[in-house]
């Protein structure tokens, strides 16, 4: 199993600039999170899925969208980036439906908006 | 609102001596807690948790709902120990982990 894995591991973008942050999981995991990691800040929850077809907003939604059209995928979509989006992405999953259980994440996309 | 507070950005010990992460935190509701570590290069990944009440490569945890706290705790510190360690508490109907913003460990020799 590769478990989580995200890509691209870096990527630079200008102002106003839109991409998407991809996270696939090849453990049949319910529950996907995607969390923004800035110094000094820890880790921020953006939005979750708790299964295909049903998203929620985390603490820092602004400026994100998600989807989840399938189980395995849980991509991040920056519609204008920002310099304040500058910021490292990290992608989990656990087992069930809740994250009761361990949260399994993937290695991170280190993301710099000029 | 919740909250988990982690007062120290770094932690510097020596080899063998004890080591103890402090972890605060604020929540209306039952509290359910854990530790993730992240070692140089490697993934965050879970440590422990609170309701399974075990020691992981020698650390352990102890929710105390009286003081609000949920500190990590090593008598002898080891090389490999060296990481950043966050706390974070479940919320959100136990779809949420709010994080703490993590204490970097330095075990010196």
């Amino acid at each position: 199993n590769a478990g989580v894995t995200q890509t691209p591991k870096f990527q630079v973008l200008k102002t106003g600039q839109s991409m998407t942050l991809q996270c696939a999981q090849d453990m049949n995991h319910e529950y996907m999170s995607w969390y923004r990691q800035d110094p000094g800040m820890g880790l921020r929850l953006i939005h979750y899925s708790v299964g295909a077809g049903i998203t929620d907003q985390g603490e820092v939604p602004n400026g994100y969208n998600v989807s989840r059209s399938t189980t395995e995928d849980f991509p991040l979509r920056l519609l204008s980036a920002a310099p304040s989006q500058t910021s490292v992405y990290f992608c989990a999953s656990s087992y069930t439906g809740q994250v009761k259980n361990e949260q399994f994440f993937g290695p991170g996309t280190r993301l710099t908006v000029l | 609102a919740q909250r988990v507070t982690q007062p120290e950005k770094l932690l510097s010990v020596f080899k063998g001596a004890p080591v103890e992460l402090k972890c605060n935190y604020s929540y209306s509701g039952s509290p359910e807690l854990f530790w993730y570590v992240q070692y140089s290069r490697q993934r965050l990944q879970l440590l422990l948790r609170h309701i399974s009440r075990e020691s992981i490569k020698g650390f352990t945890a102890d929710l105390n709902k009286g003081e609000t706290s949920f500190h990590l705790k090593k008598p002898f510190a080891q090389e490999e120990d060296s990481a950043m360690y966050y706390c974070a508490l479940l919320t959100g109907g136990g779809n949420k982990l709010t994080f703490g913003t993590g204490t970097q460990l330095k075990v010196e020799l």
